[in-house]
């Protein structure tokens, strides 16, 4: 059974840095693109980034560009999201999902909330 | 980037009638080398992540009852519900994932019950 895992959310103040981390078991992690996605409360989803089976290749949406950083560690079969600079409007639950051959999303966990706030 | 936009966005449907869900993209998203295109539909209930319905526009994923389909090519897609059941209340969100990243989701459609 395929499973993912997040964790790493927290409340922070505006400006500063968290580290989210999605677990992954149950397939081959060095087979998978996989993404990260973000809802703010009550609000809907958002494409966040993504990163190829061999972390190679990263993409991510204009909005966080320059303040996160997506990586892997096909090793220990996780994925990370670095989020620096943050802002209120990051606030949000962040979901990791497996990609099917690097586009649609099979797979979700059950998401980690990160508050930005003073 | 491509942007993809929904209607309604909100839609109230009686119990074992249709209900019908519209996503336009911005651009073509016909991958034309294996003739597909590309938009998916999830599913989200409160309090749970988004369940895969639809991919390639049409195929439905494994598990999916057959009252959920998909339809559309180019710019213009449909998801339908036929014989609408309690369950299916939820918010529903096209996404597509045509070339180079982002790969960006409609704003969503609330399904309610009439």
């Amino acid at each position: 059974e395929v499973q993912l895992v997040e964790s790493g959310g927290g409340l922070v103040q505006p400006g500063g840095s968290l580290r989210l981390s999605c677990a992954a078991s149950g397939f081959t992690f060095s087979n998978f693109w996989m993404t990260w996605v973000r809802q703010a409360p009550g609000k809907g989803l958002e494409w966040v980034a993504n990163i190829k089976e061999d972390g190679s290749e990263e993409y991510y949406v204009d909005s966080v560009k320059g303040r996160v950083t997506i990586s892997r560690d096909n090793a220990k079969n996780s994925l990370f999201l670095q989020m620096s600079s943050l802002r209120t409007d990051d606030t949000a639950v962040y979901f990791c999902a497996r990609d099917r051959g690097g586009s649609y999303y099979e797979d979700w966990g059950q998401g980690t909330l990160v508050t930005v706030a003073s | 980037d491509i942007v993809v936009t929904q209607s309604p966005d909100s839609l109230a449907v009686s119990l074992g009638e249709r209900a019908t869900i519209n996503c336009k993209s911005s651009q073509n998203i016909l991958y034309s080398a294996i003739n597909k295109n590309c938009l998916a539909w999830y599913q989200q209930k409160p309090g749970q992540p988004p369940k895969l319905l639809i991919y390639w526009a049409s195929i439905r994923e494994s598990g999916v009852p057959d009252r959920f389909s998909g339809s559309g090519s180019g710019t213009d897609f449909t998801l339908t519900i036929d014989s609408l059941q309690a369950e299916d209340v939820a918010v529903y969100y096209c996404q597509h994932y045509y070339g180079t990243p982002p790969y960006s989701f409609a704003q969503g459609t609330k399904l309610e019950i009439k």
